[in-house]
């Protein structure tokens, strides 16, 4: 299994612009999340998903949106990018509840200029 | 919205044991005690988790005191790659609010 992938590893884009952070678990979780990680600080929640086709806001949700159309992908949107959305997008997933392990992607470093 | 506290930072040295408390004062019934590791440039990784009591694995122990207010993650005789940034959290089925907090970084040296 390759786990948790997420594409692109990097990106820069200027304010404005607009981008799809790519999210794909092949362990068949029926939980998947989207945080951000600012230099420094730790994870905040931006978007979670329950299953396909469900979807809810997390802590940060502002500036973001996600669909969940499969078990397997959990794609998130950034609408008219701005320098407050630089920092490092991790998805992560986990098999069922909340409470169970959550299997981190390697992140994707964006910086917004 | 943070509900645990951790300190900031710790230094050790390798072959000793580690002991990083959090205290979680408002804890509710509901929530399980959830510890993640992270390397720099990696995403968390799952070390622990327990409701009471205590818990063991083969990389760490887990002490809940009756009351939960606090945690002790306990990492035994750590090493050079231990050093990383540990986080506490509160989990429980019904949250949204997933918060890392600011985590303890955790420094081991020769």
């Amino acid at each position: 299994n390759a786990g948790v992938t997420q594409t692109p590893k990097f990106r820069i884009l200027k304010i404005g612009q607009s981008m799809t952070l790519q999210c794909t678990q092949d362990m068949n979780h029926n939980y998947m999340y989207w945080y951000r990680q600012d230099p420094g600080m730790g994870l905040k929640l931006i978007y979670y998903s329950v299953g396909a086709g469900i979807t809810d806001k997390g802590e940060v949700p502002n500036g973001y949106n996600v669909s969940r159309s499969t078990t397997e992908d959990f794609p998130l949107r950034l609408e008219l990018a701005a320098p407050s959305q630089t920092s490092v997008y991790f998805c992560a997933s986990s098999l069922t509840v909340i409470t169970d392990t959550q299997y981190f992607g390697p992140g994707t470093r964006l910086t917004v200029l | 919205l943070a509900k645990t506290t951790q300190p900031i930072s710790m230094d050790s040295y390798e072959g000793q044991e580690v002991n990083i408390t959090c205290s979680h004062n408002n804890i509710a019934t509901n929530d399980y005690i959830t510890w993640y590791q992270q390397f720099p440039s990696q995403g968390p990784r799952f070390i622990i988790q327990g409701y009471k009591t205590k818990v063991t694995n083969e990389v760490a122990s887990l002490f809940i005191p009756a009351d939960r207010k606090s945690s002790t993650l306990s990492l035994p005789r750590v090493s050079l790659s231990d050093t990383a940034v540990y986080y506490c959290l509160l989990l429980n089925n019904a949250g949204n609010m997933l918060t890392f907090g600011g985590g303890t970084r955790l420094m081991v040296k020769p």
